[in-house]
């Protein structure tokens, strides 16, 4: 049981350059989480999948799309790369019955944006 | 809407000493309540939570009691080691999907 996986762990783009982040969870979680992390700023919500095929903008959506590819995966494309991006970005999912609302965490990719 | 208030840090400790982190929330409703740990180079993991007023969550010798009066859920540990060295994270989720984080509050625990 591996949890939840995210890579690449690492990426270094150029401004403009695209990508994707991948992630993925096998504990047949329903909804799903896109988190960006700055110092002093905590997590902030990108993107929420609250169920396989549904999906909604968080706190800052802007220069990034989501897709739920199927329940056990939620990806994050950055389509023209900002250095304003650069961050470390974590997903996240959350279960069913009394641990629905604990949050389960990726180790993290971390970002830069030259 | 709903916040999350926590003590910066850093916060710097020697070994067995007392760890207090402030955490006051922002609310409507019932939320329930987290401390979340990130050790170096992880993600988030879930330390405790609480679901209700006058619950305590407590987890490797850490506690924490939701203090609806006050909207508190300050964290608590008697007697910290180097490898509670860490950030910190206080959150509250309001029972749908989003929950809300704190800024984060590092500690650091010298020998």
């Amino acid at each position: 049981n591996a949890g939840v996986t995210q890579t690449p762990k690492f990426q270094v783009l150029k401004t403009g350059q695209s990508m994707t982040l991948q992630c993925a969870q096998d504990m047949n979680h329903n909804s799903m989480y896109w988190y960006r992390q700055d110092p002093g700023m905590g997590l902030r919500l990108i993107y929420y999948s609250a169920s396989e095929g549904t999906t909604d903008k968080g706190e800052v959506p802007n220069g990034y799309n989501v897709s739920r590819l199927n329940k056990r995966e939620f990806s994050l494309r950055l389509e023209s790369a900002a250095p304003s991006q650069t961050s470390v970005y974590f997903c996240a999912s959350t279960g069913m019955g009394v641990s629905t609302d604990t949050q389960y965490f990726g180790p993290g990719t971390r970002l830069t944006v030259l | 809407g709903d916040s999350v208030t926590q003590m910066e840090g850093p916060v710097t400790l020697s070994e067995e000493a007392f760890l207090t982190i402030n955490c006051t929330y922002t609310a409507t409703g019932y939320p329930s309540l987290f401390w979340y740990v990130q050790y170096p180079g992880e993600g988030l993991q879930l330390l405790l939570k609480a679901t209700k007023a006058d619950d305590k969550g407590s987890n490797k010798g850490f506690e924490a009691t939701y203090r609806k009066e006050t909207t508190s859920f300050h964290l608590e540990k008697g007697s910290v080691q180097v490898s509670d060295s860490a950030v910190y994270f206080c959150a509250l989720s309001g029972g749908g999907f989003k929950t809300i984080f704190g800024a984060g509050t590092r500690l650091f625990v010298k020998a």
